[in-house]
């Protein structure tokens, strides 16, 4: 079974901290995605990428960077956290070609106080 | 126009009925197209993929395609409980990146 880990399940930071939030994934998989999810908003791509070291933005990258060093591993950075950032954020991984399905993992809640 | 569309409000359903969603998508050279469940909580996880026209089934789920109208739909034939969960349409329109529509909550009443 494909398996993808996000680092935590539930996060509290403070307004202008510098936060990471990482995701690994166990299936080879080229494709990464960091995803937010709001209430009435559904979910929205933050970031993708689709091989080492390459990223694309995605719908919402402002106040967003991401870090891919290794394959398996891909990581989300809130340069300097805002309320507006306190969300689910879930990874999820896929494999080529394109069209594949997407795994996600268990999402991290993140609140920013 | 959004990329993926799920217009429908919260739909229950009797136990034992069916459960029919629906969702339409802008982009005609999508091939791609999924259904996942959420269940409250928790992550999406894939319950349906269909990559061409016509009907798919997998158990009491059947999902349907026609590209020509740009629409996908899911079927949930004798719908239980365990059912009840938000479900999201998503599409890949061949770029890497899967494009989501807000999602249908389904509540089944027993």
């Amino acid at each position: 079974d494909v398996k993808v880990t996000q680092s935590s399940r539930y996060l509290v930071k403070r307004t202008g901290e510098k936060v990471f939030l990482e995701c690994v994934q166990d299936m080879d998989h080229e494709n990464m995605f960091w995803y937010r999810q709001d209430p009435g908003l559904g979910l929205r791509l933050i970031y993708f990428s689709y091989d080492v070291k390459m990223k694309e933005k995605g719908d919402i990258p402002e106040g967003y960077s991401v870090s891919r060093e290794k394959k398996e591993r891909f990581s989300l950075i809130l340069e300097s956290a805002s309320t507006n950032q306190t969300s689910m954020y879930l990874c999820a991984s896929s494999n080529r070609p394109a069209g594949t399905e997407a795994f996600f993992g268990q999402g991290t809640r993140l609140t920013v106080v | 126009q959004k990329e993926v569309e799920q217009n429908s409000g919260p739909l229950s359903v009797p136990e034992g009925a069916i459960a029919s969603l629906n969702c339409t998508y802008s982009d005609r050279g999508s091939q791609s197209f999924f259904w996942y469940r959420q269940y409250s909580g928790k992550s999406p996880e894939l319950i349906m993929s269909i990559y061409s026209n016509g009907d798919k089934e997998d158990g009491r789920f059947t999902a349907q395609l026609n590209k020509a109208s740009q629409y996908v739909s899911l079927l949930i034939r004798d719908s239980q409980p365990s059912d009840s969960a938000t479900y999201l349409c998503a599409v890949n329109n061949g770029n890497n990146r899967l494009a989501f529509g807000k999602g249908n909550q389904v509540v089944v009443i027993p």
